[in-house]
């Protein structure tokens, strides 16, 4: 069974662009969250989507942004990028999103902002 | 204000030997506890996980043990083996991650010694 893919693996951009992150779930799994790593903030949710509608979002700025399409299929968008948001980017989805289903990770989009 | 803390940054111990890692939190409306592995440039691997409504959870070397009195838990791998050196993440959340939101440790690095 396929794992979590996230395309691409690495991303290199400049200050004030934008950038499109894709996350294809497990086949059969419907919820799909986001999460930013940084070595000094540690793991920190985005934002969770299921059936194509966003259910929660985590505290980051409106620059952060999500979707999800009708395949389960998945994008993040993060708009005028800062050198702050240099970071792994990891997409996780489960099944249906339900109570206790742990999430799988796919291995993360390394984005990095000169 | 961290709500789920790994206070030990590193772990080492001896091929054989028995890992502890542990993890506290602050928020008593967690009800979903659970541990990942990450290896370097690799996502997070789910290894196990705990219900709110049990104390223990088992499933081959790794067993998670929870003290809701004490808002902690552990992991324990026996006996351990160098492929288990990595980095392992303590997770938590509410109504059983069904909002699809995991609050994550910054991490304990796990040594195994052959």
């Amino acid at each position: 069974k396929a794992g979590v893919t996230q395309t691409p693996r690495y991303l290199i951009k400049t200050r004030g662009q934008q950038v499109t992150l894709s996350c294809s779930p497990i086949s059969g799994h419907r919820s799909v969250s986001w999460y930013q790593q940084t070595p000094g903030q540690g793991l920190q949710f985005l934002f969770e989507y299921f059936s194509e509608t966003q259910r929660n979002k985590g505290n980051f700025p409106g620059r952060f942004s999500g979707r999800q399409f009708s395949n389960s299929r998945s994008e993040m968008n993060v708009s005028t990028l800062e050198l702050g948001d240099s970071a792994l980017y990891l997409c996780a989805s489960s099944p249906r999103g339900g109570s206790n289903q742990p999430q799988h990770f796919g291995d993360g989009t390394r984005l990095s902002i000169l | 204000d961290q709500q789920v803390k790994q206070n030990s940054p590193s772990l080492s111990v001896q091929e054989g030997r028995i890992s502890i890692l542990n993890c506290d939190y602050t928020n008593s409306m967690f009800d979903y506890f659970l541990w990942y592995k990450k290896y370097p440039a690799e996502g997070p691997t789910f290894l196990i996980s705990i219900s709110s409504i049990k104390d223990k959870n088992e499933d081959g070397r790794f067993t998670v043990f929870l003290n809701k009195s004490a808002k902690h838990l552990s992991l324990h791998i026996v006996p351990s083996q160098p492929g288990d050196s990595a980095v392992y993440f303590c997770a938590a959340s509410v109504n059983g991650g069904s909002q699809g939101n995991l609050i994550f440790g910054k991490g304990t690095k796990l040594s195994v010694k052959p």
